[in-house]
């Protein structure tokens, strides 16, 4: 069955440490997207894709890269410049059209200590 | 710009009692409308969507939702919850009739399911 996977599910870092989540899809999706969520907060773009090799920031893009080499991935790099990293991140991927909706991966916690 | 408000932080409903969450959203034309359901440490899950034709739109596990476009709103119901409906809920926007348009995404209401 086509999904989109994030790994690891838990991931433990020290502080000022990079860390890179994984995101990757089979559904033939142009479109990936990174958000990041807090209690409280609901979902917050950090960065998204529409194209292979092409990127843009989102809402809160600072402290955090990504690249976009393979139509597949989406790798999310949460560099030591992001204030407060300890968050709960999910990965989604569309079609071009936004009728479709997104399709969602099952999350990344990430902790940093 | 588009932009969606759920304006219930938390609810808390009776299992087996009927169940709606509020949506409103802004955009000056048609929007594409989403409700999504998040249970603890996963992903989203689609429940339905709305981008044209019949406003009183059927979803999985039992939910609808209708759309009102004199309102804007794109409320979410469910006639008898039960203890497994126990989510995050989200309302989400998109732009219909554009290419390469991002969904907005709601905060959120909690959903807690009393026995």
């Amino acid at each position: 069955d086509g999904g989109i996977t994030q790994s690891p599910k838990y991931l433990f870092r020290k502080e000022g440490q990079n860390v890179t989540l994984s995101c990757e899809q089979n559904l033939n999706h142009d479109a990936m997207y990174w958000y990041r969520q807090d209690p409280g907060q609901g979902l917050r773009l950090i960065y998204y894709s529409q194209i292979v090799n092409d990127f843009q920031k989102g809402d809160i893009a600072e402290g955090y890269s990504v690249s976009r080499e393979k139509k597949e991935s989406f790798p999310l790099t949460v560099t030591s410049a992001q204030k407060n990293p300890t968050a709960f991140y999910l990965c989604a991927s569309s079609k071009v059209q936004v009728d479709y909706g997104y399709t969602f991966g099952s999350g990344t916690r990430l902790t940093v200590v | 710009a588009q932009s969606v408000t759920q304006p219930d932080i938390h609810i808390t409903v009776s299992e087996g009692a009927s169940l709606e969450l509020r949506c409103n959203y802004s955009y000056g034309a048609t929007p594409y409308l989403f409700w999504y359901v998040q249970s603890p440490g996963q992903g989203l899950q689609l429940l339905l969507k709305y981008f044209s034709g019949d406003t009183l739109v059927q979803g999985i596990k039992g939910f609808e939702a209708e759309f009102k476009r004199s309102q804007s709103s794109f409320n979410l119901r469910k006639p008898s919850v039960h203890w497994s409906d126990a989510a995050e809920y989200f309302c989400a926007v998109g732009a219909a009739g554009f290419g390469n348009e991002k969904l907005t995404f709601g905060t959120g209401t909690r959903l807690t399911i009393i026995p």
